[in-house]
């Protein structure tokens, strides 16, 4: 199986901070790697698809990099929506493995 | 609208079995994969499983952890997916969402609750 870890687990920071979430799988992926976002209470939110496509309706502030082993979530701006945990996963292989996630607290 | 709603859920022991629906609408049901998901209590989110859409015959895989005791299986006539679930025990205790696609999972129900427990 592919695993995947993110880092951090957790981070603090303001509004209008840059955020940056790594990924990283186990073996290579090509660019089949997802981003979502869950708030408490809540199902996932799919950000970003293939990597670094930006699903319809998501604010542009939000993007995805990467391909291979190492990926990366960007947050230009953050907002006080985007307090929330994010996860990656991954498509290339079943089973379909997620991080264990990133919770982004207020500071 | 897409909009995904899944039922089914509830408090049921070990070694029962319990049955999850997602019923689907707002786009053509048979042309899609769906996908189930769970999240235990304060965990991180688990793949279950899927089953392929009209275009790849309704194949079906699963996580290591469900496989031989889950089957997905869906009607395409009602736009409904399930989750047959036998067997069940404590550590599948978890919300458990429907999503639409394989690949990519664009929209995902609100979940329901399983609790197993005696």
């Amino acid at each position: 199986d592919i695993q995947m870890t993110q880092s951090p687990s957790s981070l603090s920071a303001s509004v209008g901070d840059r955020v940056t979430i790594t990924c990283r799988a186990t073996q290579s992926i090509s660019s089949y790697l997802n981003w979502y976002q869950q708030k408490p209470g809540k199902a996932p939110k799919l950000l970003i698809y293939a990597a670094s496509s930006l699903q319809s309706g998501v604010p542009s502030r939000f993007s995805g990099s990467g391909s291979g082993t190492d990926f990366t979530l960007t947050i230009s701006t953050l907002q006080p929506e985007d307090f929330a945990t994010y996860y990656c996963q991954q498509t290339y292989s079943t089973p379909r493995t997620f991080g264990q996630g990133t919770k982004v607290e207020i500071k | 609208e897409v909009q995904l709603e899944e039922s089914g859920g509830g408090l049921v022991e070990p070694g029962r079995s319990l049955r999850l629906s997602c019923t689907a609408s707002g786009f053509t049901f048979g042309d899609y994969a769906m996908t189930w998901f769970r999240q235990a209590p304060g965990k991180g989110l688990e793949w279950v499983g899927f089953i392929g859409g009209r275009p790849y015959g309704g194949t079906t895989e699963y996580a290591a952890s469900v496989k031989g005791r889950f089957t997905i299986s869906r009607d395409d006539s009602k736009s409904i997916v399930y989750l047959q679930m036998n067997s069940l025990k404590t550590e599948d205790t978890a919300m458990y969402f429907c999503s639409r696609g394989e690949k990519i999972s664009d929209y995902w129900g609100q979940g329901t609750l399983v609790t197993v427990s005696s």
